[in-house]
C-alpha cells in the first residue's frame, strides 16, 4: 500500500532563517506531487506540483521553493523566512494524470517568530 | 483562472438529519474533477466523494452524495443520516494536475 511521509510534524524557526520541509511517497512510482499551505481555519492554498522530477509548477510567487530531486521525494525549501510563512503545510500526492484523488500527509505545522 | 466558492463558513445539523453544504465553481475547462474533502481536528484530509465533469450521473459513497449542476457550476454535498463524526471542515476541491480548494465549510454535529 501507499504511504506518505512528512517531517518535521512541527517546526518553530526565527524569522530569516532558512527552511527544509521534506516529503516521501512510497509504494506508487511516477506520482504527481503538491504542497500546500493552510492558514488558521482557512482553506488550502497550493504552493507548487510536480509532474515528473525536476519538474516543478509554481501557483504563488513568493520566497519560497520546491525541488524533486527523486521519483518519490518532494522538498519546500525557503532561504530566508518571514513571519506571513508561517501555517500547516501539507504535501500531497496523486497517479499521474489528472483527476485523480490526492492523498495528503499528516502536515508540518510551522510557526515563524 | 479557476475559483472556488463555499459560501458557507459554518453549518450545523442534528445528529440522524441531513444537511447540503454548497459549493460553486468557475472554470474555462471542459474537462474537470470535483472534490469533496473532510479535515477532523487531526487536520488529516480525507476524501469523501469525487465527480468526473463529463458525468451526469450524481456520484453518492454511502451516506454521502452530491448535486452536480454543470451549467450552473454548483456542487453541493448532501450528508444524510449524520453522525458525531462528521463534524469537521468539509472542502470543496475543483481541479486536474493542479487543485483548487474552496475556503471551507466548518459543520457541526448536535447530539
Amino acid at each position: 500500500s501507499q504511504t506518505i511521509h512528512q517531517w518535521p510534524a512541527t517546526l518553530v524557526q526565527p524569522v530569516g532563517s532558512p527552511l527544509s520541509l521534506e516529503c516521501t511517497v512510497e509504494g506508487t512510482s511516477n506520482p504527481n506531487l503538491y504542497w500546500y499551505r493552510q492558514a488558521a481555519g482557512r482553506g488550502l492554498q497550493l504552493l507548487f506540483y510536480s509532474v515528473g522530477i525536476g519538474q516543478i509548477s509554481s501557483e504563488v510567487p513568493q520566497n519560497l521553493s520546491a525541488s524533486r530531486p527523486q521519483d518519490r521525494q518532494f522538498i519546500l525549501s525557503s532561504k530566508k523566512l518571514l513571519l506571513s510563512d508561517s501555517g500547516f503545510y501539507l504535501c500531497a500526492w496523486s497517479e499521474l494524470g489528472g483527476g485523480y484523488e490526492q492523498f495528503f500527509g499528516p502536515g508540518t505545522r510551522l510557526t515563524v517568530l | 483562472a479557476q475559483t472556488v466558492t463555499q459560501s458557507q463558513p459554518e453549518m450545523s445539523v442534528q445528529e440522524a438529519e441531513t444537511v447540503t453544504l454548497s459549493c460553486t465553481y468557475d472554470t474555462s475547462e471542459s474537462d474537470y474533477y470535483l472534490f469533496w474533502y473532510k479535515q477532523p481536528p487531526s487536520r488529516q484530509m480525507i476524501l469523501v466523494i469525487r465527480q468526473e465533469a463529463y458525468k451526469q450521473q450524481n456520484a453518492t459513497e454511502n451516506r454521502f452524495s452530491v448535486n452536480f449542476q454543470k451549467a450552473a457550476k454548483s456542487f453541493s454535498l448532501k450528508i444524510s443520516d449524520s453522525q458525531l463524526g462528521d463534524a469537521a471542515m468539509y472542502f470543496c476541491a475543483l481541479g486536474n494536475n493542479d487543485m483548487r480548494f474552496g475556503a471551507g465549510t466548518r459543520l457541526t454535529v448536535k447530539p
